[in-house]
């Protein structure tokens, strides 16, 4: 199966910084079928990007996504109160679809 | 605007079998959609556990295969989950979800708020 790693684990910054999250595939997968989804506590994860860099209907353009192959991130910026959170990346090209084990973003 | 809510038993034991529904509105589960079912626990963070298609098709996780019955109601626009033999490490909030898988893109779009359920005696 594709194993998604993302870093860092954790992520400890301010509000109006910028947040940069990886996620890294074990094999190349098409951008068509990478997504991130953001979880707050006690929600279900929520899709903010799809196909790499799309966003979802709703999410506002300070979160922003890219790469490609093996290489994904996710951008955050402007880091508002509601944006300390979980994030994961989710691949859909290859059954089983995996998810990363998450990155949390904190409030330094 | 599609709403999937999950229910089933909050306590199951060792060794035993865990079912869960999750309903479906706002939509047709007779869709072009796969539904899937994922779960999240402490250990593991989010694990897929299988996907179903309304014609009854499914595909799951081969490292839950032998143990997941994945179900469909039309009629009831509902879907359905069985995991049988169950232990602790089974323990986790499950959700079920819609897959978007009919154009270039797939991703999940729609989640369920999630149940969870604990394997104790």
């Amino acid at each position: 199966e594709i194993v998604l790693t993302q870093s860092p684990g954790t992520l400890s910054l301010s509000p109006g910084q910028s947040a940069t999250l990886s996620c890294r595939a074990s094999q190349s997968i098409s951008s068509s079928y990478l997504a991130w989804y953001q979880q707050n506590p006690g929600q279900a994860p929520r899709l903010l990007i799809y196909g790499a860099f799309r966003r979802a209907t709703g999410i506002p353009d300070r979160f922003s996504g890219s790469g490609s192959g093996t290489d994904f991130t996710l951008t955050i910026s402007r880091l508002e109160p509601e944006d300390f959170v979980v994030y994961y990346c989710q691949q859909y090209h290859t059954s089983p679809w995996t998810f990363g084990q998450g990155t949390k973003v904190e409030i330094k | 605007q599609v709403h999937l809510q999950e229910s089933g038993p909050g306590l199951v034991k060792p060794s035993g079998t865990l079912s869960l529904t999750c309903a479906v509105s706002g939509g047709s589960i007779s869709s072009t959609n796969w539904w899937s079912w994922v779960r999240q626990s402490p250990g593991k963070g989010l694990e897929w556990i299988g996907e179903i298609y309304h014609s009854g098709s499914t595909s799951y996780n081969p490292s839950l295969k032998s143990r997941v019955t994945l179900s469909v109601d039309k009629s009831k626009n509902q879907l359905s989950l069985k995991l049988s033999s169950v232990t602790a490490a089974d323990t986790a909030v499950y959700y079920c979800a819609r897959d978007e898988s009919s154009g270039y893109y797939s991703y999940f779009d729609y989640w369920g708020q999630g149940i969870l359920v604990t394997v104790s005696s």
